[in-house]
């Protein structure tokens, strides 16, 4: 049971690249997210997925597109990479949204350097 | 929106007590508590939701007051492996889980 895979791990890219983050799970989990993680901002949503083929906004949406045509699979496209979006970013899923009695599970992230 | 933690950072000698806070200036529907060891994932340690339960495991427990929106963190006999960074994380509204920046705990022999 691998869990939340996310890959690459590692990732630099020029301004103005665009790339996709992949992340997939293997637990049958409906609820899926995407976090980045600055230091001292602490985890901040980007976009999230309550089940295939639904997606929503989180905190900081722009610059990102997602789309959730499996349940298993919750990619994170940068359309055209900037500085400001180097980061950690973590891929999160859970049996069900926020309000149950389920915790998330995270993957190992993605470092990603823009410059 | 992001709820906000104190302290910021604590320094603990093993066997010592430490709470954390974390408050949010909106309705709670739950609150999440998790630990991040350097340069790992953050790992899920419990939920709280309505109804101001205190839940525990271990000698790490958690309260939630929804009324005041806060929740607090207590860990009781601190050993070397409670070292890392503690996360809240709150939701306002369905689905959104928001965390707040991070209480970072030292544990020393």
């Amino acid at each position: 049971n691998a869990g939340v895979t996310q890959t690459p791990k590692f990732q630099v890219l020029k301004t103005g690249q665009s790339m996709t983050l992949q992340c997939a799970q293997d637990m049958n989990h409906e609820y899926m997210s995407w976090y980045r993680q600055d230091p001292g901002m602490g985890l901040r949503l980007i976009h999230y997925s309550v089940g295939a083929g639904i997606t929503d906004q989180g905190e900081v949406p722009n610059g990102y597109n997602v789309s959730r045509s499996t349940t298993e699979d919750f990619p994170l496209r940068l359309l055209s990479a900037a500085p400001s979006q180097t980061s950690v970013y973590f891929c999160a899923s859970s049996p069900a949204g926020a309000v149950t009695n389920y915790g998330y599970t995270f993957g190992s992230g993605t470092r990603l350097t823009v410059v | 929106q992001q709820p906000v933690q104190s302290p910021q950072a604590v320094i603990l000698r093993e066997g010592e007590d430490a709470v954390i806070n974390c408050s949010s200036s909106k309705a709670l529907y739950s609150v999440h508590w998790y630990r991040q060891k350097h340069g790992e994932a953050p790992v899920f340690l419990m939920i709280l939701l309505k109804g101001g339960e205190q839940k525990g495991h271990d000698k790490i427990s958690a309260s939630f007051n929804e009324k005041k929106q806060q929740s607090s963190l207590y860990l009781t006999a601190s050993q070397l492996s409670y070292s890392g960074t503690y996360f809240c994380g709150t939701e306002v509204n369905t689905d959104k889980l928001i965390f707040g920046t991070g209480t970072r705990l030292q544990v020393f022999p």
